[in-house]
Parts: structure tokens; sequence; C-alpha cells
């Protein structure tokens, strides 16, 4: 149990686009998800916190209007990264929790790299 | 303000060794205490957690815990290393079980046959 679902696991593309990320809870519901950025040989840093049908509490130092959350469903969320360039090239993984006291559990993460 | 140091970024041990990853956490509040392991380009997968129930932990893998409150530790063990252990792991701590996660840096396991 308790599977959350990324997708794309890969994507490359060119300087200027924006790239939309998706992650789902496939067999809970998730009131709350988290996305993390991983730089290579770093630890996880969390982007925002996003609870369902409201705005996303982004952490100091990550631009909202560059990276876009939307958390529409109690089973999907969505970051958007919103014309991209190469230094937003990194992992990023999402986290979803079912209520307060359960742990996160982890997506398997998206590779983006910005050409 | 809460923080996680894992000493050593680097950990070898032998097939069938101990393995000892440490964790050292900072917290205003009772912490809530979390290992993940990491293999190459995948996301987290939860070890175990500590919720202020008993201080030793047992995990998935043949991994346990023990919570040290005087020590503010939180070391990783598992009495015999096998090769699939080789991966990333992930220390982090909460102020709840399921708020947001500070992590330590990272510790590498490397197994050698």
């Amino acid at each position: 149990g308790a599977v959350v679902s990324q997708h794309p696991s890969w994507v490359i593309c060119k300087s200027g686009t924006s790239v939309k990320i998706e992650c789902r809870s496939l067999d809970f519901q998730a009131t709350t998800m988290f996305w993390y950025r991983q730089f290579p040989k770093q630890s996880l840093m969390l982007m925002a916190t996003s609870n369902e049908g409201s705005k996303a509490t982004y952490e100091q130092g990550v631009e909202k209007d560059k990276f876009l959350i939307n958390h529409a469903s109690l089973t999907l969320s969505t970051l958007t990264v919103t014309s991209a360039h190469p230094e937003d090239s990194s992992f990023y993984i999402c986290s979803a929790r079912e209520t307060g006291n359960q742990p996160q559990h982890f997506g398997d993460g998206t590779r983006l790299s910005i050409l | 303000a809460q923080s996680v140091t894992q000493l050593g970024s680097h950990v070898s041990v032998s097939e069938g060794a101990l393995v000892l990853l440490r964790c050292n956490y900072s917290s205003s509040v009772p912490p809530y205490l979390f290992w993940y392991v990491q293999y190459p380009n995948q996301g987290l997968q939860l070890l175990l957690k500590y919720t202020s129930a008993a201080t030793l932990v047992k995990g998935i893998n043949g991994f346990e815990a023990e919570f040290k409150k005087s020590e503010t530790s939180f070391h990783l063990t598992k009495p015999s290393a096998h090769m699939s252990d080789a991966a990333e792991y992930f220390c982090a701590v909460s102020d709840t079980g399921g708020n947001k996660l500070v992590f330590g840096a990272g510790t590498i396991l490397r197994v050698k046959s």
C-alpha cells in the first residue's frame, strides 16, 4: 500500500519551454503533497507544501511564479516548471501523506534536463 | 529550528559485517525521526520511523535504529550487510509524523564482497 506514482521519470527539453510533472497517490487520499528538489550528490530540499484545494506554501527562496504547483484533487498534484532554463535541471521528487501524523511516501522522482 | 547531521558521507563495509550509519539531530520539540533509503534514480523508501513510542525501532530489510535522547542520536544499524543494501541513506527529522521533513546530507553505503 501507500504507492506514489510520479510521471514522467525523465524529461529533456529545450530552454524556454514549460514542463509539467505529475504526482499521484494510487491507493490513498493525500491531503498533503510535498515537492522536493535534489541536486547531484546532495540531500533533498523542500520546495513547497500543497494541501488539496489550497494554494501551495513555498519555502524561502523558491520562486512561486517559476514553480507552479496545483493540488486540485486528493490524488493528484502537479509541478510546472515555467520557462525552464539549464539551471532548473535537477531531480524533482514528490511525496504524499494521508493525514497529519502519517509518514510521507515518495514517488520515484523526475530527472529534468534543460538543454 | 530542526536539523540533522549524518556523520560520514560514505561508509564501506564487507558483506556480512555490521552496518552502522550515524545520525544526530537537533530539535526544539520532541522529534519524529525517520530513516529513508534511496537507490539510484529513484525516490525514497521509508525504512523506519520513531514517533515517541519504543526507543528501539525495527524497520524493513533487517534495519533498526535506537532513539537516544541524551545523545540526540538516531543511528541506523543492521547486523549483517547484504550486497542489496548498497544505496544512499537519509536521516530526517520532523515536528510531527508527517509534516515538513528536514533531511541530513545522506550517507552512501558501499558493500564489498
